[in-house]
């Protein structure tokens, strides 16, 4: 149980196309799930937590209107990177929490994106 | 506020020494502490986790983790390292109130198992 699915898992862009990434809950519902960039050889620093329903709280230093996040149901939430440049090219991470677990956090499998 | 320092980015041992990854914590309140791994090109796998119940806590793996207050930590150990075990290491906490359900983690330990 406690699974976290991300699609894609790779993906190459041209600079200046924006690219959609989705984060599932497959066996349990999500009130919250936490997007995460890691940068090579480094940690995950938390961008931003998706509320179902509600806007998106963004972590100090991230744009949000660079990162639009929408969690438009209990098991699904997606990350759009607009306008991408290469310095955005990074490691994505989603996590969630299970409603029913409380502290835990599961996290997917990452989205490296690549933006030439 | 809260934060994670990992002493040591880098751990090698042998295959069957003793692993100790080493994760001293920063809370204003009580916190729940959290270790993770991950695998190259993988998301993050949790190992194990302390909510306040016993202080000894046991994982997955063969891995277990002791909190002690006192000296705000929660060292991450295996009694015998094995070959699959070499990954990356992160301890990470998160803290109850406004900042429920983020974690913050430290900067990763990268173990390495030689023959």
């Amino acid at each position: 149980g406690a699974v976290v699915s991300q699609h894609p898992s790779r993906v190459i862009c041209k600079s200046g196309t924006s690219v959609k990434i989705e984060c599932r809950s497959l066996d349990f519902q999500a009130t919250t799930m936490f997007w995460y960039r890691q940068f090579p050889k480094q940690s995950l620093m938390l961008m931003a937590t998706s509320n179902e329903g509600s806007k998106a709280t963004y972590e100090q230093g991230v744009e949000k209107d660079k990162f639009l996040i929408n969690h438009a149901s209990l098991t699904l939430s997606t990350l759009t990177v607009t306008s991408a440049h290469p310095e955005d090219s990074s490691f994505y991470i989603c996590s969630a929490n299970d409603n029913g677990g409380g502290e835990t956090q599961y996290f997917g499998p990452g989205t490296r994106l690549l933006v030439l | 506020a809260q934060s994670v320092t990992q002493l040591g980015s880098h751990v090698s041992v042998s295959e069957g020494a003793l692993v100790l990854l080493r994760c001293n914590y920063s809370s204003s309140v009580p916190p729940y502490l959290f270790w993770y791994v991950q695998y190259p090109n993988q998301g993050l796998q949790l190992l194990l986790k302390y909510t306040s119940a016993a202080t000894l806590v046991k994982g997955i793996n063969g891995f277990e983790a002791e909190f002690k207050k006192s000296e705000t930590s929660f060292h991450l150990t295996k009694p015998s390292a094995h070959m699959s075990d070499a990954a990356e290491y992160f301890c990470a906490v998160s803290s109850g109130g406004t900042s429920y359900g983020k974690l913050t983690f430290g900067q990763g330990t990268i173990l390495t198992v030689h023959p």
